[in-house]
């Protein structure tokens, strides 16, 4: 079975920095990798998908990247705003399902 | 182009009681899924569908829950009797085809007392 961790579970930086968010995964054979955002109270938006014959994805100030063979996928986010604050979330298509991480909980301090 | 909607936003029954939920997907889009995301966690496949049949309804607690996507449109979940464990935030997704972007509902938050 797949199993999808995301590290760190709650990150709280200032304004302005640039950072990191961590997906790993078990099982390599995946379909595709996809990020997820969800505000408290709300359904998931989909911020960028990764095929699994790409190796990076980028939407403005986001980049997400992916490392099939070691079973690793980081979103790096550029000079946060506290308009990102929400929990972050990883899913990896294998099979006929995603498998979605914990998430992590990101807090842009003002 | 509109999202997948979902009603009711908000439930709150009695343990035993009966509940539905509904969704209405992407137009086009032929997989739907139902997820279970309890506070915390993250989101658990239910259900999916592909047009009107089911593909994977491996981990759907079949004793209690039950679904349907009759045309190949919209789907209602239902929980029959509801249990204390059963309150989370129900989610519906829809994308073009399997392993194709998936695009998610504001959810159903269900609270059983």
């Amino acid at each position: 079975k797949q199993e999808v961790t995301q590290i760190p579970a709650a990150l709280s930086v200032p304004e302005g920095e640039n950072l990191v968010l961590n997906c790993s995964f078990t099982d390599s054979a995946i379909y595709n990798l996809q990020w997820f955002r969800q505000d408290p109270g709300k359904g998931l938006t989909s911020l960028l998908l990764i095929q699994s014959s790409q190796r990076e994805q980028t939407s403005g100030r986001l980049n997400a990247s992916l490392d099939k063979s070691s079973g690793r996928s980081t979103l790096y986010i550029a000079a946060s705003q506290p308009g990102d604050s929400a929990t972050y979330l990883c899913a990896v298509s294998i099979g006929n399902q995603f498998y979605f991480g914990t998430g992590t909980s990101l807090t842009v301090i003002p | 182009e509109a999202g997948v909607a979902q009603s009711p936003r908000y439930k709150i029954i009695e343990k035993r009681q009966s509940v539905a939920f509904w969704c209405n997907p992407i137009s086009g889009h032929a997989t739907l899924y139902w997820y279970q995301q309890i506070l915390g966690q993250g989101p658990k496949l239910l259900i999916q569908f592909q047009n009107n049949g089911v593909v994977d309804d491996s981990q759907l607690p079949k004793d209690r829950f039950s679904a349907e996507r009759l045309k190949g449109v919209d789907s209602t979940l239902k929980i029959q009797p509801a249990k204390l464990e059963d309150s989370a935030v129900y989610l519906c997704a829809s994308s073009w085809a399997r392993n194709t972007e998936a695009f998610f509902g504001q959810g159903t938050r269900l609270t059983v007392v």
